[in-house]
């Protein structure tokens, strides 16, 4: 069965730095791989994706994540984060031969960046 | 970019009440899914529903939990007997088959109705 850990619970950081938020996958077939983001009173929204092909993605608001598969994981990147990167940040796997039939999330980052 | 659209925002109810869940999935979308994120914890997945029937379904989704599609626009989950441990966010996403040659690779999620069961 697929699974989730998501390393951190909490992940504060001042403005300008760089983050990783950690994410470790468990599945016996290949996987699709996504970062989503919530920020607070609102819903989730996607924020990069891996399907196949290169292991460095990059998504929106300057996040970039690195599938390793020997590691089995996606961590979630940022050279240098803005006030407003402060949000709950979640890793999450799906089988794309059941494809978004089940998304399976972690328990979520929260993210906190102060100035 | 279109959107997923959730009623109400907020609903609360009592213990033991019904309470019906509203969701307008993207047009064009085929896979429709509700989730939910109980305060402080994951988001976990309730139910999948495709060609108007559950295509798979978690533990949670226990016979209090159904879903409905009952127009071309509409999808709707509804708790028969609210518990205490009912109370959470709920998401409802669609999905698009079709996108980026690959199945349902990216949900598109609605921004939740939060449900309080006193």
């Amino acid at each position: 069965a697929q699974s989730v850990t998501q390393l951190d619970s909490q992940v504060p950081v001042f403005e300008e730095a760089p983050v990783e938020l950690r994410c470790n996958y468990s599945s016996s077939v290949s996987v699709y791989l996504f970062w989503y983001v919530q920020y607070p009173n609102q819903g989730l929204q996607l924020l990069l994706k891996y399907l196949s092909g290169s292991t460095l993605v990059k998504g929106i608001n300057g996040f970039e994540a690195e599938f390793n598969k020997s590691q089995t994981s996606f961590h979630l990147r940022k050279p240098s984060v803005h006030i407003s990167d402060t949000a709950e940040y979640f890793c999450a796997v799906s089988d794309p031969y059941t494809g978004g039939f089940k998304t399976i999330f972690g328990a979520g980052t929260r993210l906190f960046v102060k100035a | 970019e279109p959107e997923v659209t959730q009623t109400p925002s907020h609903q609360v109810t009592q213990m033991g009440q019904e309470v019906i869940l509203r969701c307008v999935p993207i047009s064009n979308h085929l896979y429709f899914y509700w989730y939910r994120q109980i305060l402080g914890q994951k988001v976990e997945f309730l139910v999948s529903f495709y060609n108007n029937e559950i295509s798979e379904k978690s533990e949670i989704f226990d016979d209090q939990f159904s879903v409905e599609r009952p127009d071309g626009s509409n999808f709707t989950l509804k708790i028969r007997s609210t518990k205490l441990e009912d109370s959470a966010m709920y998401f409802c996403a669609s999905s698009d088959p079709f996108q980026d040659h690959a199945t349902n690779e990216k949900l598109f999620f609605g921004s939740g109705t939060q449900l309080s069961v006193l």
